[in-house]
């Protein structure tokens, strides 16, 4: 398998549960991206990692907790969301190390989430 | 604060015609500027990537050009095709791999 996977394609979820988006990669990137893409929104870059590090966290409540465990796989932890949270979330992953971002971003088709 | 924009927001020509989708940005330190694709209910793929210090790239029939003076870039898209139906986004591109979005030119190519 090629690219870059999301799992569930969809989901619904109530404002009490706890659910987990996952994102993989198969194309030896370091670098991997979750955004968010709301209904007449631009896309809002959400958390980047860098080699399995956080390097940037766009003012994100903490209902969003990432997970980076190696290079090739992203987590979405979510709990107790609001209605407004509902969106496709994105997964997207680059070669980009040290401030070298010159590379396209290979997006996943996303996870579309509803919340109840 | 960088913000990006689109214009227009609707697009819709007949089938072999040339088109131009704009895009400008608020601040010129940028670090690229990167054009997608999108399709109903799916991803993004991308189509150029425009480095700060290039001021075009092509692929096929598309060209995009970046002017970070004025703080614009085109997508010009030659001899359309059903096919090219989507939305497009262009998105400012900082030395962090935070990339700003537009909200999208959504062009519908008619046969």
């Amino acid at each position: 398998e090629t690219g870059v996977t999301q799992t569930p394609r969809h989901l619904v979820m109530g404002m009490t549960n706890k659910k987990s988006l996952k994102c993989e990669q198969h194309l030896g990137h370091n670098a991997m991206y979750w955004y968010k893409q709301s209904a007449k929104k631009p896309l809002e870059l959400m958390f980047v990692y860098s080699l399995e590090e956080r390097v940037e966290n766009n003012s994100v409540p903490s209902r969003f907790s990432p997970e980076c465990p190696n290079s090739s796989h992203l987590f979405l932890h979510l709990h107790t969301l609001q209605p407004e949270d509902s969106a496709l979330y994105l997964c997207a992953s680059s070669q980009g190390v040290g401030g070298q971002y010159n590379s396209p971003l290979h997006f996943g088709n996303g996870t579309r989430l509803t919340v109840t | 604060k960088q913000e990006v924009t689109q214009i227009p927001a609707a697009l819709s020509v007949p089938e072999g015609e040339n088109l131009v989708l704009n895009c400008s940005f608020t601040d010129s330190a940028i670090y690229n500027l990167q054009w997608f694709r999108q399709d109903p209910g799916k991803g993004l793929t991308s189509l150029l990537l425009i480095q700060s210090s290039q001021r075009e790239q092509t692929s096929g029939r598309l060209n995009a050009s970046l002017d970070k003076s004025s703080g614009r870039s085109t997508l010009y898209i030659a001899a359309s095709q059903p096919g090219d139906s989507a939305t497009y986004l262009c998105a400012a591109g900082g030395n962090t791999g935070k990339l700003i979005f537009g909200q999208g030119t959504t062009l519908q190519v008619k046969p």
